[in-house]
Order: C-alpha cells, then sequence, then structure tokens
C-alpha cells in the first residue's frame, strides 16, 4: 500500500498570501496524483489531476507540481472561500487508492 | 447536470448489516466506473470500493474485504454498497462518486453510524 504523507497538517496565512501545501508518497506514483478541497460539511471537490492539470471551473490561482514521490499544491493569493481542508490521493498503485491525512488550511 | 445521491444510511448495532444506494443521473450511468468513498466523523478520507461499468470487476480496500460487496444495476443507474458484520470504525459518512481512480462528480453522502 502506498503511503501518503501531507504537511503540515495546518496551515495558519493572511488572506492574499500565498499557501504551499506538500504531499509526499511512499513509493513513486508517477504524475498519478490528485488534490482535493473540503469544506465543512460538503463532499471533496477535485481541484487537480494528473499532478498538475486543473480540473474545470478551478480558478488558476490554483497549481500543482512534483512528481514521482513529492507533490505541492500552491494556492497564489489566498481567498476566503479557500479556507478549507486539502486531501491529496494515488491513483498510480491501487488497490487501494489512497489519500493523505490532509492540509488545514486556517486564517491567520 | 450529473447528480448523484445516496440514501440507506442509518444507525445500526455492531455486528450488523446494511446496504447503501447511490441513484445517478445526468449521465450515461453505464459508461463508468463507480466508486465508494468514506469519511469518519472528524477524519479524512479512506477509498473504500469500486467496480467496473459493466460490474465484472470490482475492488476493495482490505478492511472492508468479505464484509462488504459493491455493486450496481445499470437499468436503474444505480450502485450500492452491501455492509456485514458492522464494526463502530465502519461509522462515517460515505459518498458515492463517479469514476474508478480520481473523482469530479460526488454525491452528498449518507451517514452511517455503527453503535449499541
Amino acid at each position: 500500500e502506498i503511503v501518503m504523507t501531507q504537511s503540515p497538517a495546518t496551515l495558519s496565512v493572511s488572506p492574499g498570501e500565498r499557501a504551499t501545501l506538500s504531499c509526499r508518497a511512499s513509493l513513486s506514483v508517477s504524475s498519478n496524483l490528485a488534490w482535493y478541497q473540503q469544506k465543512p460539511g460538503q463532499a471533496p471537490r477535485l481541484l487537480i489531476y494528473g499532478a498538475s492539470t486543473r480540473a474545470t471551473g478551478i480558478p488558476a490561482r490554483f497549481s500543482g507540481s512534483g512528481s514521482g514521490t513529492e507533490f505541492t499544491l500552491t494556492i497564489s493569493s489566498l481567498q476566503s472561500e479557500d479556507f478549507a481542508v486539502y486531501y491529496c490521493q494515488q491513483y498510480n498503485n491501487w488497490p487501494p487508492l489512497t489519500f493523505g491525512g490532509g492540509t488545514k488550511v486556517e486564517i491567520k | 447536470e450529473v447528480q448523484l445521491v445516496e440514501s440507506g444510511g442509518g444507525l445500526v448495532q455492531p455486528g450488523g448489516s446494511l446496504r447503501l444506494s447511490c441513484a445517478g443521473s445526468g449521465f450515461t450511468f453505464s459508461d463508468y466506473w463507480m466508486s465508494w468513498v468514506r469519511q469518519a466523523p472528524g477524519k479524512g478520507l479512506e477509498w473504500v470500493a469500486n467496480i467496473m461499468p459493466d460490474g465484472s470487476e470490482k475492488y476493495y480496500v482490505d478492511s472492508v474485504k468479505g464484509r462488504f460487496t459493491i455493486s450496481r444495476d445499470n437499468a436503474k443507474n444505480s450502485l450500492y454498497l452491501e455492509m456485514h458484520i458492522l464494526r463502530a470504525e465502519d461509522t462515517a459518512m460515505y459518498y458515492c462518486a463517479r469514476d474508478g481512480r480520481s473523482w469530479v462528480y460526488w454525491g452528498r453522502g449518507t451517514l452511517l453510524t455503527v453503535s449499541s
């Protein structure tokens, strides 16, 4: 099973600032990595797939990078609606499909 | 518009059984892999199972193998999760999602609580 590790667990950022979230895989997942955003009481929302491709309708301030075992989600200028929990997920070696533990982006 | 609507959650005693359903609309159901993903209260996301478009292949996370069965009825545009020998650790919101490996479309979820 590929273990996904996200850091930090919590990120405190002021609106308008840049946020950088990290995700590490225990084995290479190539570029088969997705990022999701989840707000309280809502289902997750796909932001990025293929490590760097934005899903339909996702604003350009969200960008993904990396391959192999190290990945980054960057939010270039945080808006109020971006405060949420973010999960990475690998779909290279499965079953099982596995998620990271999440990073909570909170208002500083 | 793609819609996924889960139902069937509730309170079940440990060792009990339950079947979850997911009704899909706004897309050709029989063309897509379908998945169940769960989230325990206050915890992260966990993939549970997925199923090929024709139902011929099914995959599960180890913790539910032998207890849960994923199935589908393409004529009814419906996905199911039959759950047996339920444990407290199965308590979660269960989401239905379209596709097999990563998911754009999700339902709103149905809550399963396993408790005596």
